[in-house]
């Protein structure tokens, strides 16, 4: 159980296009769910928390502008980059959580940004 | 603030046993969590611990000492594919997640 999705695993783009990056929780309803954004050879970093139905809250330095993110429904986030540069490729990961306790966060794999 | 601190690389041999450690200042506790991250994969849940002592699970075990703020990972009978990073994370009085920055561990044969 406690499965979490997330496509696609990898993706090249353009610099200025915008990519959409899809997180569902597949055997559980998820009332937050997070994304973060790794570099190689480093920690997570917390980009967003997201409440279904509500606005996401950004951590310090993410600009929500260029991050939109959606919680539309119990099951699935979606996190859009707008305008990709080169600086935004990355490793995104995504998690889910039930929200009773432990508050567990479940991850989905992940996905490559690349943008040239 | 709020701070995990935990080494940044530690190297040990097939079959013996390791322990890397976590120490961790949050705004509240709500729990101490362990994940296991392999180069560019996302990271898998190892154990959570909220009251002091050792909980074992197979060859992984995770102590706490809330007094001192402090848990380990013990991981015995170390096997090649114990290679990866080691991610302490401590949940704070908003249910948030602070992270330390990970240890990788090398096993060499």
């Amino acid at each position: 159980g406690a499965v979490v999705s997330q496509h696609p695993s990898r993706v090249i783009c353009k610099s200025g296009t915008s990519v959409k990056i899809e997180c569902r929780s597949l055997d559980f309803q998820a009332t937050t769910m997070f994304w973060y954004r790794q570099f190689p050879k480093q920690s997570l970093m917390l980009m967003a928390t997201s409440n279904e139905g509500s606005k996401a809250t950004y951590e310090q330095g993410v600009e929500k502008d260029k991050f939109l993110i959606n919680h539309a429904s119990l099951t699935l986030s979606t996190l859009t980059v707008t305008s990709a540069h080169p600086e935004d490729s990355s490793f995104y990961i995504c998690s889910a959580a039930t929200g009773t306790a432990p508050y567990e966060q479940y991850f989905g794999p992940g996905t490559r940004l690349t943008v040239t | 603030g709020q701070n995990i601190d935990q080494p940044t690389e530690m190297t040990a041999t097939e079959g013996a046993i390791v322990q890397i450690n976590c120490t961790y200042q949050t705004s509240g506790f709500n729990g101490l969590f362990w994940y296991q991250q392999h180069a560019g994969e996302a990271p898998t849940f190892l154990s959570y611990n909220v009251l002091d002592g050792l909980e074992e699970k197979g060859r992984f075990s995770s102590f706490l000492s809330r007094s001192k703020g402090y848990s380990y990972l013990l991981l015995k009978e170390l096997q090649m594919k114990d290679s990866a990073s080691y991610l302490c994370a401590a949940m704070d009085s908003n249910y948030q997640l602070i992270w330390g920055a990970g240890t990788k561990l090398i096993i060499k044969p």
